[in-house]
């Protein structure tokens, strides 16, 4: 079975500074997809980001990027030039190409817990 | 506005009462799913739906069912609640698409006392 891990309960990042969130999973699979989503106290989910792991390059949007190491299977985020509205719990998540069982199923990991100071 | 709607947003239920936890979708997704996210553990499965019609079970499905009469509709039901399901539960579907990411709920908060 798929396992995800954040190894970061917490973390605590200057404003308009950069902050690297960790993630690793444990797979057998070769074609999978991840995610980063982000919950704010006001509780919602929000993707924040996606990765293919058939695709070499890696994903970015806006001020979040991606560093994928499919190898390592490792897949941080990147937050650059933190706002104070970056705070919130951050979700790494693996979801299966297995279309059998449970289709697009994510496994979450625990969570990172994000502040951000002014 | 496209999207999830969970009911209600909170609920505080004395043990061993009956509760239906509401869910419906407008974006005619066909899988859905049901998540209870407690601190420290993320969010696990409980049960889902990959279409109408169809259900299976998650990670932690005792104590939980689910029914799927329509493709918009995907409620969560406690018989008996105890208080270790107390939890914050989350409605998602997911469109078609390999790539397709998960759309949530803005999430139920239960206490079961």
């Amino acid at each position: 079975a798929q396992t995800v891990t954040q190894s970061q309960p917490e973390m605590s990042v200057q404003e308009a500074e950069t902050v690297t969130l960790s993630c690793t999973y444990d797979t057998s699979e070769s074609d999978y997809y991840l995610f980063w989503y982000k919950q704010p106290p006001s509780r919602q989910m929000i993707l924040v980001i996606r990765q293919e792991a058939y695709k070499q390059q890696n994903a970015t949007e806006n001020r979040f990027s991606v560093n994928f190491q499919k190898a390592a299977k490792s897949f941080s985020l990147k937050i650059s030039d933190s706002q104070l509205g970056d705070a919130a719990m951050y979700f790494c998540a693996y979801r299966t190409w297995n279309y059998g069982g449970s289709q697009g199923n994510l496994i979450f990991g625990k969570g990172t817990k994000l502040s951000v100071k002014p | 506005i496209a999207g999830i709607t969970q009911a209600p947003t909170s609920q505080i239920l004395a043990a061993g009462r009956r509760m239906t936890l509401r869910c419906t979708q407008d974006m005619r997704h066909n899988a859905m799913y049901w998540y209870r996210q407690d601190l420290g553990l993320g969010l696990r499965l409980i049960h889902y739906s990959n279409t109408a019609g169809t259900t299976g079970k998650g990670e932690v499905p005792d104590g939980y069912s689910v029914s799927r009469a329509n493709t918009d509709d995907f409620p969560l039901t406690l018989a008996s609640a105890v208080p270790s399901q107390t939890s914050v539960y989350f409605c998602a579907s997911r469109g078609q698409g390999y790539n397709s990411p998960l759309h949530f709920g803005n999430g139920t908060r239960l206490t079961v006392t």
